[in-house]
């Protein structure tokens, strides 16, 4: 199952500009989390943002959370050719098993042109 | 850091075998273990959540029968696809957390081919 949408579905932009990637999530949630993969690899984590915050920074990273409306942006400025990947949001929540459980938007695929 | 180990990377198998995929908590244990399946271009599909010492809770579509999961220790959870059929072939990852709240962290996924 997936929380949620992301979008936009596939970003295109040159190196130096900044990247707005959206989510946007169904249920309560406990945190919403934004990880980066390369094709074919394992996940990276990059941030994590409690439901209680609005805003979080790390780096050229700012994420936003506004649980009023259910949704969530990953801001990367300054990009990078290397910031070129697939970013997913993911919602930390408890499940109808009751075990929390991370559910993942359908992900953003960042294009970044030297 | 916490690192997940995922054995094999990659694996090729005939149509109608079982393939075992492992996954491990290398320097702490895991409460709880997740699987997810996902097909090129796509997101990450939750097929089940493992908890040390009991049956894994499957998410609704996923059969199963046919991906049996085993927690049988803190560090160790393991994915065993049976009887494969090609349209199995996809990118599998585990992820682990200490307790509930806690960061996740992935594995590299183990790619599976069914020929």
């Amino acid at each position: 199952s997936q929380q949620g949408e992301e979008d936009p579905q596939a970003l295109s932009i040159q190196e130096g500009e900044n990247a707005t990637m959206n989510c946007s999530y169904k249920t309560s949630i406990n945190n919403l989390q934004w990880y980066r993969q390369n094709s074919g690899r394992g996940l990276v984590h990059l941030i994590l943002i409690r439901s209680n915050e609005r805003e979080k920074h790390s780096g050229r990273l700012r994420v936003t959370l506004d649980t009023s409306k259910k949704s969530s942006s990953l801001l990367i400025t300054a990009s990078r050719a290397a910031d070129t990947a697939s970013y997913f949001c993911a919602t930390d929540a408890r499940g109808s098993g009751g075990y929390n459980k991370l559910i993942f938007g359908a992900g953003t695929r960042l294009a970044v042109h030297p | 850091g916490a690192v997940v180990s995922q054995h094999p990377s990659w694996v090729i198998c005939k149509s109608g075998t079982s393939v075992k995929i492992e996954c491990r908590s290398l320097d702490f244990q895991a409460t709880t273990m997740f699987w997810y399946r996902q097909f090129p271009k796509q997101s990450l599909m939750l097929m089940a959540t493992s908890n040390e010492g009991s049956k894994a809770t499957y998410e609704q579509g996923v059969e199963k029968d046919k991906f049996l999961i085993n927690h049988a220790s803190l560090t160790l959870s393991t994915l065993t696809v049976t009887s494969a059929h090609p349209e199995d072939s996809s990118f599998y990852i585990c992820s682990a957390r200490l307790a509930a709240g806690n960061t996740i962290y992935f594995g590299e996924g183990s790619w599976l081919t069914v020929v």
